[in-house]
């Protein structure tokens, strides 16, 4: 596996469900993120780690819950969502560098609908 | 507020050039990025601009004016897999990046 993965492509859950999204990088990067996008609208971050530790939580609701085990591996645990969390939930990862980040590098994403 | 404004969407003949503005408005500057986005794919970085000026990368260019908060992308020698989305990115003095709602670029024969 190259790049950044995501698992998986796409997700149909009921509000009532539980779930996880997992992404890994095998770049060897350093900063992982989260973002979702929606039909026309800019990316939205949601959550950054470096070095696997939170460094940005945008005020994204509590329902959605992140998780990075290491450098290479970050969850996004969702449960009780809502019809308008459905969209494309993008992983990206970078390295950064005496705080500076270079170019994002994106997974496929896993397209949610929520039912 | 922090803005990034782009064209919603912009259409082209194969072969031909095409210019995709973007204009911003940020609190403070360290950079601007531009990504490819085809459908249902992720997006890909295509080029990174600090300093006033044009970068050229083959057929795709990338200007920007600090002074004036703009950017533009160039396309030369259109082809049909261009056809894609074309988000402006600013990084701002925090190092966030501030994305646009990108520019959908559809190529016809």
């Amino acid at each position: 596996e190259t790049g950044v993965t995501q698992t998986p492509r796409h997700l149909v859950m009921g509000m009532t469900n539980k779930k996880s999204l997992k992404c890994e990088q095998h770049l060897g990067h350093n900063a992982m993120y989260w973002y979702k996008q929606s039909a026309k609208k800019p990316l939205e971050l949601m959550f950054v780690y470096n070095f696997k530790e939170q460094t940005e939580n945008n005020s994204v609701p509590s329902r959605f819950s992140p998780e990075c085990p290491n450098s290479s591996h970050l969850f996004l645990h969702l449960h009780t969502l809502q019809p308008e969390d459905s969209a494309l939930y993008l992983c990206a990862s970078s390295q950064e560098v005496s705080g500076e980040s270079y170019e994002q590098y994106f997974g496929p994403g896993t397209r949610l609908t929520v039912t | 507020g922090q803005n990034i404004d782009q064209p919603t969407e912009m259409t082209a003949t194969e072969g031909a050039i095409v210019q995709i503005n973007c204009t911003y408005q940020t609190s403070g500057f360290n950079g601007l990025f531009w990504y490819q986005q085809h459908a249902g794919e992720a997006p890909t970085f295509l080029s990174y601009n600090v300093l006033d000026g044009l970068e050229e990368k083959g057929r795709f260019s990338s200007f920007l004016s600090r002074s004036k908060g703009y950017s533009y992308l160039l396309l030369k020698e259109l082809q049909m897999k261009d056809s894609a989305s074309y988000l402006c990115a600013v990084r701002d003095s925090n190092y966030q990046l501030i994305w646009g709602a990108g520019t959908k670029l559809i190529i016809k024969p």
